[in-house]
């Protein structure tokens, strides 16, 4: 139990486009996930906690209108990353928990993005 | 704002050797304190969780300890295998239930 997905696991694109990172619980229902990204030999730095329904709370220098969070659901929170530059190229894992006061945080498998 | 640190970055060691990994962390007010192994390129594998009320805990060949006031956390491996090569992560859980990770400390088991 406790699974969470994440959809593309790797995804190429051209600078200047967008990209739409999916993150789904899907075994349980999941009033909060994390978004965090992690560059190349680095540790998982927070981006932003989505709660559903409600606005996403970013961490401080992440750029809420180019890292644009979405969590319409108890089952899916999405990371859109707009005119994705190479800077921005990273893995996103995103987490999720089960529900309020809960200790466990449940990890999706990443996403792999290569800005070219 | 909470750090954390994660020594050594790099360790490589012999199959068999018992070993530890050290975490420590600045700001001692935290709920729990979590290991995660992380394989090259995939997501986090939890695999211990100590509440702040906890000293240690247990999971087959490995024990975690925690000593809060001091700042501290211990990962001990028992007879490491080959198959325990990963990064390891600490991450701590503050008032919020966001983590604080650690740099991670990159393992690697000679067979």
């Amino acid at each position: 139990g406790a699974v969470v997905s994440q959809h593309p696991s790797r995804v190429i694109c051209k600078s200047g486009t967008s990209v739409k990172i999916e993150c789904r619980s899907l075994d349980f229902q999941a009033t909060t996930m994390f978004w965090y990204r992690q560059f190349p030999k680095q540790s998982l730095m927070l981006m932003a906690t989505s709660n559903e329904g409600s606005k996403a709370t970013y961490e401080q220098g992440v750029e809420k209108d180019k890292f644009l969070i979405n969590h319409a659901s108890l089952t899916l929170s999405t990371l859109t990353v707009t005119s994705a530059h190479p800077e921005d190229s990273s893995f996103y894992i995103c987490s999720a928990s089960l529900g309020q006061g809960a200790d466990t945080q449940y990890f999706g498998p990443g996403t792999r993005l290569t800005v070219l | 704002k909470q750090e954390v640190t994660q020594i050594p970055a790099a360790l490589s060691v012999p199959e068999g050797e018992n070993l530890v990994l050290n975490c420590s962390f600045t700001d001692s007010a935290i709920y729990n304190l979590q290991w995660f192994r992380q394989d090259p390129g995939k997501g986090l594998t939890s695999l211990l969780l100590i509440q702040s009320s906890q000293r240690e805990q247990t999971s087959g060949r490995l024990n975690a300890s925690l000593d809060k006031s001091s700042g501290r956390s211990t990962l001990y491996i028992a007879a490491s295998q080959p198959g325990d090569s990963a990064t390891y992560l600490c991450a701590v859980r503050g008032p919020g239930r966001a983590l604080t990770f650690g740099s991670g400390t990159r393992l690697q088991v000679q067979p």
